[in-house]
């Protein structure tokens, strides 16, 4: 129990447009969602928290016009990266907390590419 | 944990021994500790966690100690197999239960060698 479903595992894209990552809760409510970038041989940096049907909260020095957080229902939530760049390239995990005893359950991460 | 640095440290034991990470976090409030073990290009994947009210907890083949007076935490895994090669984080949270983001500590590479 307890998934999250995170896709696409790996996408490339063109400098200049915008990329899509959907992370789905699959068998409980996702009213959190965090979502973490990780730099190659780095540790998982949060970069926001969404919570369902409200604004996310993103941690100092993310830019949130660039990295649009949508969760509108209890079981998706997406983080778009807009008018991407090679420095984008990285790669985002989400997470969600899913017990009341402090469990958190991990999507599998998607590698991104901007070439 | 400490977030900092651009490079993991690293861990090299031989198929059989005990390996023992180590884990420094920085907030004295934090009330409950996480280690998370990922494996190349996948997500953390949970090993064991610890609240603040204990300082050792065993699973399978691992062991978490925590020291909050010099706020320390350490992963010992038993018997250390060739697929416990993956980079290790732990991570800590401050009490306000589980909707409260985790801070990661910054990784260690442990590589078994058969």
């Amino acid at each position: 129990g307890a998934v999250v479903s995170q896709h696409p595992s790996w996408v490339i894209c063109k400098s200049g447009t915008s990329v899509k990552i959907e992370c789905r809760s699959l068998d409980f409510q996702a009213t959190t969602m965090f979502w973490y970038r990780q730099f190659p041989k780095q540790s998982l940096m949060l970069m926001a928290t969404s919570n369902e049907g409200s604004k996310a909260t993103y941690e100092q020095g993310v830019e949130k016009d660039k990295f649009l957080i949508n969760h509108a229902s209890l079981t998706l939530s997406t983080l778009t990266v807009t008018s991407a760049h090679p420095e984008d390239s990285s790669f985002y995990i989400c997470s969600a907390p899913w017990n009341s005893q402090g469990g958190y359950t991990f999507g599998s991460g998607t590698r991104l590419t901007v070439v | 944990g400490e977030s900092v640095g651009l490079h993991l440290p690293t861990l090299s034991v031989q198929e059989g021994d005990n390996s023992i990470i180590n884990c420094a976090y920085s907030n004295s409030a934090s009330d409950y500790f996480i280690w998370y073990k990922q494996e190349s290009g996948k997500g953390p994947q949970f090993i064991i966690d610890i609240r603040s009210n204990m300082d050792k907890r065993q699973g399978q083949r691992v062991t978490v100690l925590l020291n909050k007076t010099v706020k320390h935490l350490s992963l010992q895994i038993a018997a250390t197999q060739p697929g416990d090669s993956a980079v290790y984080f732990c991570a800590d949270r401050k009490p306000g239960g589980s909707n409260y983001k985790l801070t990661f500590g910054k990784g260690t590479l442990l590589t078994v060698n058969p």
